[in-house]
Order: structure tokens, then sequence, then C-alpha cells
């Protein structure tokens, strides 16, 4: 069984530019969550996409939105990038509303705004 | 919100030797998860245990829910056992998200 992919890898763009990040969740996984781990702030929870409606966002401004196909992957756009925003951006999926089995998360893209 | 507290913060060790990690909880739990980071990012999923005991090998987990707090074992530990573990856990009415403690960064020297 596949798990939860992330593309691309490494990123790096410009401040001011727009920054597209994907996720694949493991098969029959419905529900998909970004992280945020920035240097020396921890896991931070970003978003929660389920049945293609985002269910809550963390304490993080609207530039960071995203959307949930109907294949369950997801994307998370970063808009109008700042230096700040250097970080590796994490994605998990789940059996939504099922918290036999936890979440599993992706290998993550590092996200470099220069 | 829950709040989650991992320690020790730091923890050296030398090939061989034990270790003992913990997290404490502020609130009922409904699932808790321990992952180790490995160097390239990867969160790798070690035990979901929001109660009770699990054993995977070397690594052993024990969660006592109604005193709010859970233990990682590590024995014999080896130095691909070096990285980052978090606790993290959902619950106190936030049932959608994971919140994670800071880590404990372990390494293990030959």
């Amino acid at each position: 069984e596949a798990g939860v992919t992330q593309s691309p890898t490494h990123l790096i763009k410009t401040r001011g530019q727009q920054a597209t990040l994907r996720c694949s969740p493991i098969s029959g996984h419905t529900s998909v969550y970004w992280y945020q781990q920035a240097l020396g702030l921890g896991l931070q929870f970003l978003l929660w996409y389920d049945e293609g409606e985002e269910r809550n966002r963390g304490n993080f401004p609207p530039r960071f939105s995203g959307r949930q196909f109907p294949n369950y992957s997801s994307e998370l756009n970063v808009n109008a990038l700042e230096l700040e925003d250097s970080a590796l951006y994490l994605c998990a999926s789940s059996l939504a509303g099922t918290l036999n089995y936890g979440y599993t998360f992706g290998s993550g893209t590092r996200l470099t705004v220069v | 919100g829950i709040q989650v507290e991992q320690s020790p913060p730091d923890l050296i060790l030398q090939e061989g030797a034990n270790s003992t990690l913990r997290c404490n909880f502020s609130d009922s739990v409904n699932n808790l998860q321990w992952f180790h980071q490995n160097p390239w990012g990867q969160l790798i999923n070690l035990f979901y245990i929001p109660s009770g005991t699990k054993q995977n090998g070397r690594l052993s987990a024990t969660t006592v829910a109604t005193e709010r707090y859970s233990l990682l074992y590590i024995s014999s530990s080896q130095t691909t056992d070096s990285g980052v573990y978090f606790c993290a856990v959902s619950g106190g009415g936030s049932n959608y998200k994971l919140t994670f403690g800071k880590g404990t960064l372990l390494t293990v020297n030959p």
C-alpha cells in the first residue's frame, strides 16, 4: 500500500511569489491535514480537508489556502511568500471520523523563500 | 487547547543503553501517537496508543490516560535511533487535529 506522497520534495521561491504544494493521501483516506514545521516553532496545524471541504484551519493568514480534489488529493497554496514561510510542510491523512489507526505523514516539502 | 509537554528535551546515550521519554498532556485524549522524525524530516509513526501498552521490537510505549501521560521506552539503543521523537495528541474538544509536543532530541553515540 502506497503511503502519503508529497511533491515536490524541495521548492525554492522568491519573496512575493506563490508556492503550490501537493499531497496524495493513502488510498481510502478521505481526510488530509497540513502542518508547518518552521525552525524553532515546532509542528503547527495549518489546514484540515475532508470530503472536499475545508473543515478547519490553524492560526495562519488567509494567504495560506488550499483545496481537496474529488480523488481526495490536496493542494496547499501559499501566496505572497515571505521569508518566514521557509519551512518543512508536512501532509498527513487519516480515515475521516475514525481515529483507530491515527495519522500517517508524508515525507514533506521543504520550502525555501529567498 | 490541549497542551503537550515532553521530557527531557535532549538526551545523549551510548549505544546499547536504555532510555525513557515522557509525554504529559493536559486533557483527555482520543488519539496519542509517538513519531520519530528522521534526518530527512519524515515523521515515522511508531505507535498509536491512546491507552494501554504496546511493543514493537526494541521499542515499547505505555499510556496512562487517567493520569494524562505516556512513556516511550527504547531498549538497547542504536545509532540509527538518533533523531527527534514527538508525542502528538488529539482531544479536549479538538478531535480533528494533532497537537505536538516540542520533541526530545535523542543522540546515540557509537
